[in-house]
């Protein structure tokens, strides 16, 4: 079985502070991704990464960077947090195997407040 | 880049009916298409996909069907059950290196007993 794991269930955070969410797998998947959810907006990708120190933007980016330094792991960061980044934010996990895309796995969620 | 729509954004319905869920997709290369499930206070998972090689898939009482010239899918629901209730994310992707899906903004299903 699957299991990608957040590094917390809720976080309260003061605007302009430094954020950092965590994300690990256990199935040595490739891909690596990071989505916010917010009511009536769906997922929305903020970053994604398909290799080791690799990355890519996805719809959402500003406000936010990643670091992906093991495979297993890959972490969100608010480099200075706002009111606006108020949200749940789901990390999920893939495997790689050729051109077309597999399933998502995703992580129980973190709901972040920002006071 | 790809724009999923999704329709209705909520929908009730009575135990034992059907429920059919609506996307539209902007990019015609698209050629993956998933369906998510998320319970309430738990995380999405995928419940069905369909590859665009193919017209309809189904699996039990879920089945999705795909209209290639359209550029729309649906997901139905036969016989619904109460642990149907949940909201479910259509998604789309393009191929391509980037294993990247688009989703669809949800749609909240309440299956009435």
């Amino acid at each position: 079985d699957v299991k990608v794991t957040q590094s917390s269930r809720y976080l309260v955070k003061r605007t302009g502070e430094k954020v950092f969410l965590e994300c690990v797998q256990d199935m040595d998947h490739e891909n690596m991704f990071w989505y916010r959810q917010d009511p009536g907006l769906g997922l929305r990708l903020i970053y994604f990464s398909y290799d080791v120190k690799m990355k890519e933007k996805g719809d959402i980016p500003e406000g936010y960077s990643v670091s992906r330094e093991k495979k297993e792991r890959f972490s969100l960061i608010l480099e200075s947090a706002s009111t606006n980044q108020t949200s749940m934010y789901l990390c999920a996990s893939s495997l790689y195997l050729g051109g077309t895309p597999e399933t998502q796995y995703f992580g129980p969620g973190t709901r972040l407040l920002v006071l | 880049g790809e724009n999923v729509e999704q329709h209705p954004s909520t929908l009730s319905v009575q135990e034992g009916d059907s429920a059919v869920i609506k996307c539209t997709y902007s990019d015609s290369a698209s050629n993956y298409f998933p369906w998510y499930k998320q319970e309430l206070g738990k995380r999405p998972q995928l419940i069905i996909d369909i590859r665009s090689n193919v017209g309809e898939k189904k699996d039990q009482r879920i089945a999705v069907t795909l209209n290639k010239t359209a550029k729309h899918f649906s997901l139905h629901i036969t016989e619904t059950q109460p642990e149907d209730s949940a909201v479910y994310f259509c998604a789309a992707s393009i191929p391509g290196g980037y294993q990247k899906v688009t989703f669809g903004t949800g749609t909240k299903l309440q299956v009435i007993p």
